[in-house]
């Protein structure tokens, strides 16, 4: 069955603290592997989709990277605005998209 | 260009009661999709419609749960007899075309409607 799996729960940095998210997966055929950070009260909202081992992307402070086995989310030099929760979720061949639990990082000042 | 739009934002409903949930996805999409996430779970893929046809309901449950998306006007998830499991919140998400994992395809939430039972 596929399964995404996010960790840590919870994480709390101090600002300019770099850190990494985990999101590891087993899936029958990936399509896709997609980032979302999801505010309180708010719905998801897109960050990034990867598609084969190898691919990075970059947004700002955010980095996502993809292996056949997990993604991370690396978080560099947040700022308190940066908190929020960060949803993976992945695509199989079928079309299914399974979502993680998240992780819910909080930036102090 | 507005968002996926959903309302209303927070529903109490007693138990036995019905809950309507509304969707009007972004302009020019005709391909809405509903989950549902409960606290500290992930969003669970509840049902795919296009305009007029569901395309996928694998995720909703067989009894008291329906949804639609007539020619005209908002997607409808529909709750009969609402129990307190039924407690959630509650997205919708809408593209412009199916949404397959095609590059560049991706999907835009609403704000979803947290349903409380009392």
């Amino acid at each position: 069955e596929d399964q995404v799996t996010q960790s840590p729960e919870a994480l709390r940095l101090q600002e300019g603290e770099s850190s990494s998210l985990n999101c590891s997966y087993t899936v029958s055929g990936l399509r896709g592997l997609f980032w979302y950070r999801q505010d309180p009260g708010k719905g998801p909202e897109f960050l990034f989709t990867l598609y084969s081992a190898g691919e990075e992307k970059e947004k700002e402070r955010l980095k996502a990277t993809l292996t056949k086995k997990e993604s991370f989310l690396h978080i560099t030099a947040p700022k308190p605005e940066d908190s929020a929760t960060y949803l993976c979720a992945v695509q199989a061949e079928n079309n299914d998209m399974r979502f993680g639990a998240g992780t819910r990082l909080t930036v102090k000042p | 260009n507005a968002g996926v739009m959903q309302n209303p934002r927070h529903l109490v409903r007693r138990r036995g009661q019905e809950a309507r949930l509304r969707c009007s996805p972004m302009k020019g999409h005709s391909h809405v999709y509903w989950y549902r996430q409960l606290p500290e779970e992930g969003l669970k893929f509840m049902v795919y419609l296009q305009k007029e046809n569901i395309i996928d309901e694998s995720g909703m449950p067989k009894e008291r749960f329906s949804a639609e998306f007539p020619k005209e006007g908002p997607s409808i998830l529909r709750i009969q007899q609402v129990v307190r499991g039924d407690s959630a919140a509650y997205f919708c998400a809408s593209s412009p075309r199916p949404f397959m994992g095609a590059r560049n395809e991706k999907l835009f939430f609403g704000s979803g409607t947290q349903l409380s039972v009392l």
